[in-house]
């Protein structure tokens, strides 16, 4: 099994900075299969990247993902504020997912 | 507009049996692969269950949950048994396509507890 290890674990920082959050696999995963969530208190996680690099519908372009192999990024350009949540990487290898713990976004 | 609701989600004392659905609507339910996505309370997500051309299951629950659907009913279940504590969580269902999870459900609460 994969395991995908997330860092920072908490990222403080000020409506307009720039988020960048890791993703780091235990062995290769294909960049087709590595993909990105946003989690807000109560709510649903909500697909942002798929693919390591594309964009799910409806998600703006202050979000882009990019990567390979065990080491995979999200990006946030310039935070909103309603982008101050849980990031989740999860990857899907033989017939298995699984997620990364998640790293918080929260304001500074 | 699709739509995943998901019910069933109950206070059970260990050793129990609960059932839980996911009604869909607004996607092609019958040719979609569907999946269970639990999140402990104040932790990560944990993938549960699939359903699509065969069924699989998490280590943590083989054996003791079971995935099935109704197809003519736009239905997805999961028979839960032998519920533990550490089974305590939110469900959700979701839709997996291709290599993503792009449609989720708001999820139902399973304690397990005496």
């Amino acid at each position: 099994e994969i395991v995908l290890t997330q860092s920072p674990g908490t990222l403080s920082l000020s409506p307009g900075e720039r988020a960048t959050l890791s993703c780091r696999a235990s062995q290769s995963v294909s960049s087709s299969y590595l993909a990105w969530y946003q989690q807000k208190p109560g709510q649903a996680p909500r697909l942002l990247i798929y693919g390591a690099s594309n964009r799910a519908t409806g998600i703006p372009d202050r979000f882009s993902g990019s990567g390979s192999g065990t080491d995979f990024t999200l990006t946030i350009s310039r935070l909103e504020p309603e982008d101050f949540a849980v990031y989740y990487c999860q990857q899907y290898s033989s017939s298995v997912v699984t997620f990364g713990p998640g790293t918080k976004v929260d304001i500074k | 507009e699709v739509q995943l609701l998901e019910s069933g989600g109950d206070l059970v004392q260990p050793g129990e049996s609960l059932r839980l659905s996911c009604a869909a609507s607004g996607f092609t339910f019958s040719s979609s692969a569907m999946n269970w996505v639990r999140q402990a309370p104040g932790k990560g997500l944990e993938w549960v269950s699939a359903i699509g051309t065969n069924t699989l299951y998490a280590d943590s629950v083989k054996g003791r949950f079971t995935i099935s659907r109704d197809d003519s009913m736009n239905t997805l279940y999961l028979q839960m048994s032998s519920l533990r504590a550490e089974d305590t969580a939110v469900y959700f269902c979701a839709r997996f396509l291709t290599n993503r999870f792009d449609y989720w459900g708001q999820g139902t609460l399973v304690t397990v507890s005496s």
